[in-house]
């Protein structure tokens, strides 16, 4: 049973660029969320999907905008890339319909923008 | 403002000692308390808490929820140097999305 799979790994992006994660979810998810994990802080929520619709969302600009697909694997977008948006993305499945807090993770994709 | 603070930041000890985190919580709406221990990159799911002063166990690591005092503590004991990660805290506050804290790295010398 694969676990929650990203692509790609590592990343090194231009500033003022615009860069897409992606996420597979867990077999049997239906939920995802992403968070942001800069250096030597904990994970930041940024925004979580199901039935192809964001549903909540953190304290995170427009320039970060996502996507759900009809198998559930979701796509993160941040355009007009900072300095400062150098960090671990790490994407979240778990299943809503029992409502479980018990979120899978990925192993994250390292971007780095110089 | 939502926030999820844990103690200390990092911590160094000896294999065998045993440790005690600390997280404590303010967040609207709480619903339950993870721990997760993250060594690389992907955060791997340690326990969740969601009735106060009920202890969960897991081989060597336990932890306990006080939702009147609003803070958890996770126990290592006899610890091995692959218990060195960072720990990390997290609050559930049903919208669905967790709240972290900075995490605990924890580093265990032979």
């Amino acid at each position: 049973d694969a676990g929650v799979t990203q692509s790609p790994t590592h990343l090194i992006k231009t500033r003022g660029q615009q860069v897409t994660l992606r996420c597979s979810p867990k077999s049997g998810h239906d939920t995802v969320s992403w968070y942001q994990q800069a250096l030597g802080q904990g994970p930041q929520f940024i925004f979580q999907y199901y039935e192809e619709e964001e549903r909540q969302r953190g304290n995170f600009p427009d320039r970060f905008s996502g996507h759900q697909f009809p198998n559930y694997s979701s796509e993160l977008n941040v355009n007009a890339l900072l300095l400062g948006d150098s960090a671990l993305y790490l994407c979240a499945s778990s299943l809503e319909a029992s409502r479980v807090t018990e979120a899978f993770f990925g192993q994250g994709t390292r971007l780095t923008v110089v | 403002e939502d926030k999820v603070v844990q103690s200390p930041l990092s911590l160094v000890v000896h294999e065998g000692d045993t440790v005690t985190l600390n997280c404590s919580y303010e967040v609207t709406n709480f619903r339950s308390l993870l721990w997760y221990k993250q060594e690389k990159k992907a955060p791997t799911f340690l326990f969740m808490l969601t009735s106060s002063g009920i202890e969960k166990k897991s081989g060597r690591l336990s932890s306990i929820l006080d939702k009147k005092e609003l803070f958890s503590i996770l126990n290592i004991t006899a610890t091995q140097t692959g218990d060195s990660a960072i720990y990390l805290c997290a609050a559930y506050w049903g919208a669905d999305g967790l709240t972290f804290g900075k995490g605990t790295h924890l580093i265990i010398q032979p």
